[in-house]
C-alpha cells in the first residue's frame, strides 16, 4: 500500500463547476499538508500549504485537513479553463522527505 | 537567478553511459531535493540535502545513482550506466528549511531519454 493514495482520474467538468480532490494517506506522522498544480512539461507550483488539521482558504480554493481520518481534500470554486492541470498531493513529517500522490488530471471545459 | 535552474533541460543518451544532471537551488535556501517523475506518475523521492550532507538517501534506488551538493548550494545526480529504465524527468526543488515541511520550490525539470 502506497502511504499516499490519490485518484488519477481524468476529471472533466464544466467551466464554473465546483472541483473537489482527495488524497488519503497513512503515515500519521505526516503533519505538513501541501497540494502542487503541475501544468504539462512543467514543474510542480505550490498552491496550498496547511499545517495539522483545519481548513485554509485563498481565493477560490479551499484546503481542508482532516488528520482524524487521514484525509486531505482541495476545493476549487468557479473553474476555469486555466485550471486545467495535474493537481499533486503531498505531505510531510517535517525536516524529513515530502511525499507526492499520483496527481489527478483535471480539464476544465470552456 | 529568481528561481530553482536545472541543467541541461533536456538529455538523450546511450544505455550504458554515464549522465550527470545539474540543479542550482534559490539563493539561501538550505534544503535541496531531487525527485523523479515517470509519465502520469506523482514525482517519486529520491534524496534530500539540509546543507552539504545527505540528510535522507532512501529514495536511490540502486548505487547507479549518487549525489553531491559540496558547498551547500549547487547539487548534481550522478547517474552510472544509465538504463532504460531510468528514463523520466528528474526534478529539483528546494526549500528555504527543511523543517517546514514541503514548501518546495521546483525546477523545470532535466528530461532524461536513455536509448
Amino acid at each position: 500500500q502506497k502511504e499516499v493514495e490519490q485518484d488519477p482520474g481524468p476529471l472533466s467538468v464544466p467551466e464554473g463547476a465546483i472541483v473537489s480532490l482527495n488524497c488519503t494517506y497513512s503515515n500519521s506522522a505526516f503533519q505538513y499538508f501541501m497540494w502542487y498544480r503541475q501544468y504539462s512539461r512543467k514543474g510542480p507550483e505550490l498552491l496550498m500549504y496547511t499545517y495539522s488539521s483545519g481548513n485554509k482558504e485563498d481565493g477560490r480554493f479551499t484546503a481542508q485537513v482532516d488528520k482524524s481520518s487521514k484525509y486531505i481534500s482541495l476545493f476549487i470554486r468557479d473553474s476555469q479553463p486555466s485550471d486545467s492541470a495535474t493537481y499533486l498531493c503531498a505531505m510531510s513529517a517535517g525536516y524529513q522527505k515530502v511525499t507526492f500522490g499520483t496527481g489527478t488530471k483535471l480539464q476544465v471545459i470552456p | 537567478g529568481a528561481g530553482v535552474s536545472q541543467t541541461p533541460s533536456n538529455k538523450v543518451t546511450e544505455k550504458g553511459k554515464y549522465v550527470e544532471l545539474r540543479c542550482d537551488p534559490i539563493s539561501g535556501h538550505t534544503a535541496l531535493y531531487w525527485y523523479r517523475q515517470s509519465l502520469g506518475q506523482g514525482p517519486e523521492f529520491l534524496i534530500y540535502f539540509q546543507g552539504t550532507g545527505a540528510a535522507d538517501d532512501s529514495g536511490l534506488p540502486n548505487d547507479r545513482f549518487f549525489a553531491v551538493r559540496p558547498e551547500g548550494s549547487v547539487s548534481t545526480l550522478k547517474i552510472q550506466r544509465t538504463e532504460r529504465g531510468d528514463s523520466a524527468v528528474y526534478l529539483c526543488a528546494s526549500s528555504l528549511n527543511a523543517g517546514r515541511g514541503g514548501e518546495l520550490f521546483f525546477g523545470e525539470g532535466s528530461r532524461l531519454t536513455v536509448l
